[in-house]
């Protein structure tokens, strides 16, 4: 699986919007991108994945760049409880059985 | 919504001692992951399970762990004889097919 590369920290104010970037500059055409998030010490939580095309949920947008070597996860409007550590995984799905490599993340901070 | 549950929360043990971490997966999933992470440090996987066998394993998960899907519901990891550095929050997994992954809470695992 790709290797990513994500800033140790960022912090946004309560109510802006929040956008983590994602270096992925290895990244197989048959692989996607995954975020994550861990609030403290709970359970990862799934955010939202693509491969290609940007992508938006309830919880976020996931913007991919043309050559697919990037990628940013905007919160459009950061709350407090988005204060979590953020993940970043490349990986291929079904050629893995799904094992997901996490690296250290984005620390997000959002201040009132 | 329908989500994945792990017991105990807490789990206090001496060394030497064995240890089994319980998890329900979502109902309809099919693929099933134990991730662990020591305090302060990544999320790390450890083996993923699917139609009742191992089908990814890490280097940590040697022969003093083992998983087990006893009834069709429950999904556990056994640690045969426990140690120091197996203190960690234990995460149990789950997906319907290998896609995003759904994240239980944890068992914190305090060996002394």
């Amino acid at each position: 699986d790709a290797k990513t590369t994500q800033p140790t920290s960022m912090d946004c104010a309560e109510g802006r919007a929040a956008n983590l970037p994602c270096n992925h500059s290895t990244i197989s055409g048959n692989e996607y991108v995954y975020w994550y998030r861990q609030i403290h010490s709970q359970g990862p939580q799934y955010i939202i994945h693509g491969l290609k095309n940007n992508e938006t949920n309830e919880m976020a947008s996931l913007i991919i760049t043309e050559d697919r070597k990037s990628s940013t996860l905007i919160l459009p409007h950061a709350t407090l409880r988005d204060t979590a550590v953020y993940y970043c995984i490349v990986y291929a799905g079904g050629t893995s059985y799904g094992k997901l490599t996490f690296g250290q993340g984005t620390i997000l901070t959002v201040h009132p | 919504e329908p989500e994945v549950t792990q017991t105990p929360s807490h789990q206090v043990t001496q060394m030497g001692q064995e240890v089994i971490l319980r998890c329900v997966p979502i109902s309809n999933h099919l693929y099933f992951y134990w991730y662990r992470q020591i305090l302060g440090q990544k999320v790390e996987f450890l083996v993923s399970f699917y139609n009742n066998e191992i089908s990814e394993k890490s280097e940590i998960f040697d022969d003093q762990f083992s998983v087990e899907r006893p009834d069709g519901s429950n999904f556990t990891l056994k640690i045969r004889s426990t140690k120091l550095e197996d203190s960690a929050m234990y995460f149990c997994a789950s997906t319907p097919e290998v896609r995003e992954q759904y994240f239980g809470p944890g068992t914190r695992l305090t060996v002394t």
